[in-house]
């Protein structure tokens, strides 16, 4: 069964950083693009950033480049999101995503960051 | 304001169909056949219902069906059940440099 399980979030104060895990089973992680989409509280779904199978390639949302760094290992079958400078915007949920042709199918239950003092 | 818009809400009675739109511009919904449809219960993972505009991933009943026209998509459930009621929200593949993948607000089915 294909299981993505996000970990990593929590309360944090405007400027700090945080980091997100995201463990995959149940495919050939090192095979598939994979995807980090977040949603504020009230909000839609906006796409935040993506990465290669082989962790050559990475792509963000302008919200968040410069601020935020995609990463995987293979070995440990885990995507990472780090996140620096954050915001009060930056709050919601964060969902990691498996790329599925130039989409995406398979997602986590996703885990809260609150930005606030 | 989500990329693709959905209506808020729709309703059904059991056994009935009803047809959730998404729609979007030529730069995604329009320009690509990469729409995808979840259905989503607050809590959970949300899962693959539709995908590339009209295909059914193994396991989802042949009541969950997908179309597009233009710039707008549908997703009709025919025969309503109850478990059926949850959120759905499309997605698709954007032509934009800054986007890859685009998502509609979500519409909330309530089954009657």
């Amino acid at each position: 069964e294909v299981q993505v399980v996000e970990s990593g979030g929590g309360l944090v104060q405007p400027g700090g950083s945080l980091r997100l895990s995201c463990e995959a089973s149940g495919f050939t992680f090192r095979s598939y693009w994979m995807h980090w989409v977040r949603q504020a509280p009230g909000k839609g779904l906006v796409w935040v950033s993506r990465i290669k199978s082989d962790g050559s390639s990475t792509n963000y949302a302008d919200s968040v480049k410069g601020r935020f760094t995609i990463s995987r290992d293979n070995a440990k079958n885990t995507l990472y999101l780090q996140m620096n400078s954050l915001r009060a915007e930056d709050t919601a949920v964060y969902y990691c995503a498996r790329g599925f042709g130039y989409n995406v199918d398979y997602w986590g239950q996703g885990i809260l960051v609150t930005v606030s003092s | 304001q989500s990329a693709l818009t959905q209506p808020a809400s729709v309703s059904g009675s059991p056994g009935q169909s009803i047809t959730i739109s998404c729609t979007g511009t030529s730069s995604d919904v329009g320009g690509y056949n990469y729409v995808s449809w979840f259905q989503h219960h607050p809590g959970k993972a949300p899962k693959l219902m539709i995908y590339e505009v009209s295909n059914r991933p193994s396991g989802v009943p042949d009541r969950f069906s997908g179309s597009k026209s233009g710039n707008t998509a549908s997703l009709t459930i025919s025969g309503l059940q109850t478990e059926d009621e949850a959120d759905y929200f499309c997605s698709s593949y954007s032509g934009s440099s800054t986007l890859a993948v685009v998502f509609g607000g979500g519409t909330k089915l309530t089954v009657l």
